[in-house]
């Protein structure tokens, strides 16, 4: 199995700008979390989705931020307009149940000018 | 408030030095308590997951364990090689689903 896969890997934009990062999860899992990675803040969950469905968006910082799962291969998240605070690492993770742990990918390097 | 806190920031050891990392938690509820390792670039990669207090498992030079209130990761006569972010993680008992709130984490070096 190839793991969770996330694109792009590294992304730079200007500020104002709509950014798309792209994430495919192990296949047979279920559950699919975005999460985001600063120093100052760690890992912060943005959402989760369980069987294509979104359970728990509490984390998603502003309306400017948006995520989807069309199908149980293919997530996005979405952020429009990108603000210099949005810079950050992005990861997404998939489980079974959750219960032996996530997969995360290898995450992607936003950075927004 | 769900909280996570893991100590020391950061640990620097000589080869062959043992030592812990602390992860202290205060939730409703504990559904889990899990460990993971981060390389500089890379996602966080599992290492443990623990249900319930006096339960530890152990990996290699890793052995983790769990209290009412903190999990140690104790790390047994360390190489280089174990120079990593380790993070550690709970699932509260009120956290619909499986999702996980994690600490900063320990970063930790290992020299030769």
């Amino acid at each position: 199995d190839a793991g969770v896969i996330q694109s792009p890997r590294h992304e730079v934009t200007e500020m104002g700008q709509e950014v798309t990062l792209r994430c495919k999860p192990i296949s047979g899992h279920n559950s699919l979390f975005w999460y985001r990675q600063t120093m100052m803040r760690g890992l912060e969950l943005l959402i989760y989705f369980n069987n294509n469905v979104p359970i728990d968006d509490s984390g998603m910082p502003e309306d400017r931020f948006s995520a989807k799962m069309p199908n149980a291969s293919f997530s996005t998240l979405k952020i429009q307009p990108s603000e210099p605070r949005d810079s950050a690492v992005y990861f997404c993770a998939s489980s079974f149940d959750g219960s032996y742990g996530y997969t995360f990918g290898s995450g992607t390097r936003l950075t927004v000018v | 408030e769900d909280q996570v806190t893991q100590s020391p920031e950061a640990l620097r050891l000589q080869e062959g030095e043992s030592s812990s990392l602390n992860c202290s938690y205060t939730v409703s509820g504990l559904r889990g308590l899990f460990w993971y390792r981060q390389d500089p670039g890379k996602g966080p990669e599992f290492l443990f997951t623990l249900y319930s207090a006096g339960e530890e498992k152990e990996k290699e030079r890793l052995k983790a364990t769990l209290t009412k209130k903190e999990s140690f990761l104790h790390i047994t006569a360390p190489k280089p090689e174990d120079s990593a972010t380790y993070l550690c993680a709970v699932r509260p008992l009120n956290q619909a689903g499986t999702a996980l709130i994690f600490g900063k984490g320990t970063t930790l070096s290992v020299s030769s």
